[in-house]
């Protein structure tokens, strides 16, 4: 079956643009997970949807970061006004039902770099 | 504060040398450990989640160990095709669903 899937692939934009990124979960899993991953360093949690429940956001960086999932499936992570510290590897993951224990299945990721 | 570290960082490996990367974790309540691999320009893989101490899983040349305080992935005669980054993630008891990730070995099997 389908993986989850991420779009774009890669994005380049100038500092203070908005950029918007793309997760399509696998079909079935009522949790969505947003990570990101800086050069060298660990996957840093940013947001988690579990179904129809409020979105835990407590990773968001700061407020020019915000994410919405739509009909419980796909996801949009948004980044308002981009600054170059924003470039990093944004990766999606879903699982099943989100009770933690379960295992996460990531996308490929999206690649932003802000110039 | 809850802390998960990987080592070494790094580790080189001609093609037959066994070796064990290590995941130490300082966390209150673990509920759950998992062994990602990932390689260049991909998203992590899933390969094992671990329970509880003295729990131990294998698939094909790789075996997950679990104590109290750490997790060993061994990894007995590697080929070059192990060459990847490998995380560890634990999931411990807090106020909700999400996992901590550590910073990673980067395995490279030398043929």
């Amino acid at each position: 079956g389908a993986g989850v899937s991420q779009s774009p692939s890669n994005k380049v934009t100038e500092k203070g643009k908005d950029v918007e990124l793309r997760c399509d979960p696998i079909s079935g899993h009522t949790a969505l997970y947003w990570y990101r991953q800086s050069l060298g360093q660990g996957l840093e949690f940013l947001i988690y949807f579990q179904g129809n429940s409020a979105p835990d956001k407590s990773g968001l960086p700061s407020d020019r970061f915000s994410a919405e999932r739509t009909g419980g499936s796909v996801s949009t992570l948004t980044i308002q006004r981009t600054q170059q510290e924003d470039s990093a590897v944004y990766l999606c993951a879903s699982s099943l039902a989100g009770n933690g224990k379960e295992t996460q299945y990531f996308g490929p990721g999206t690649r932003l770099l802000v110039l | 504060e809850d802390q998960v570290t990987q080592s070494p960082e790094a580790l080189r490996l001609q093609e037959g040398e066994s070796s064990s990367l290590n995941c130490s974790y300082t966390v209150s309540g673990l509920r759950g450990l998992f062994w990602y691999r990932q390689d260049p320009g991909k998203g992590p893989e899933f390969l094992f989640t671990l329970y509880s101490a003295g729990e131990e899983k294998e698939k094909e040349r790789l075996k997950a160990t679990l104590t109290k305080k750490e997790s060993f992935l061994h990894i007995t005669a590697p080929k070059p095709e192990d060459s990847a980054t490998y995380l560890c993630a634990v999931h411990f008891s807090g106020g909700y669903q999400k996992v901590t990730f550590g910073t990673g070995t980067k395995l490279q099997v030398i043929p």
